[in-house]
């Protein structure tokens, strides 16, 4: 079967640095994508890795290891505003997107 | 302004009445998706489209139909909907397969 694995909740300061994992086992790989979903909302693009290595995007990275089937996505200078679900997503053999159950962060001041 | 739009935002229906929520992007978009989200379980694609007259299982299609007959539209059809269909529906649409997805503002729908 298809399984993505999220930490269910995790809590930092604002300021500081966090990384959210994620691990998949997935039939075929075709990238994976990182959202960030506040409450209430809908889901917004964060990131796409489909090569293997660290993308920067401002204050958001986000890394692959195809080998290890897995991603993390690094969160630097913490702000109340990243206080929100980050949702990571396989995009399968047959361009199908399986989603993790998302981590909810929590921003403390 | 870019964006996608569903209707209705809220529902509140019975068991085996048929309904749609309608799913339209302004963008020229070639993919298109529809997802449910429960508490604990995060987003789970229903169906997807790839192009016009294009449509794919995702992964819980049991009880939903869709329809891709003009790129800008993609409506989700609950011919009989039962309460374990309650639920929190997405439509999201991106220029291409790896593409960033733009999702509209979703569809909170119960089911008595």
């Amino acid at each position: 079967g298809q399984n993505i694995d999220q930490p269910t909740e995790m809590t930092a300061t604002e300021g500081a640095i966090v990384q959210i994992n994620c691990t998949y086992q997935t039939s075929g790989f075709n990238g994976l994508f990182w959202y960030q979903q506040h409450a209430g909302e809908a889901p917004t693009f964060l990131s796409y890795n489909v090569l293997d290595g660290l993308e920067e995007k401002g204050r958001f990275s986000s890394f692959l290891s195809r080998s290890k089937g897995y991603s993390y996505l690094l969160l630097k200078e913490l702000q109340m505003k990243d206080s929100a679900s980050y949702l990571c997503a396989v995009m399968v053999s047959n361009y199908q997107l399986i989603w993790g159950a998302g981590t909810k962060l929590i921003i403390k001041p | 302004e870019a964006q996608v739009t569903q209707n209705p935002r809220y529902l509140i229906t019975v068991t085996g009445k048929k309904l749609t929520v309608t799913c339209s992007q302004n963008m020229n978009h070639e993919y298109m998706s529809w997802y449910r989200q429960d508490p604990g379980l995060g987003l789970r694609q229903i169906y997807y489209s790839m192009n016009v007259e294009v449509t794919d299982k995702g992964d819980v299609p049991e009880g939903y139909k869709v329809s891709r007959k003009e790129k800008r539209n993609f409506p989700l059809i609950l011919e009989s909907p039962s309460p374990n269909q309650t639920s929190l529906y997405f439509c999201a649409s991106s220029p291409s397969l790896w593409g960033e997805q733009f999702f509209g503002p979703g569809t909170r729908l119960t089911v008595l």
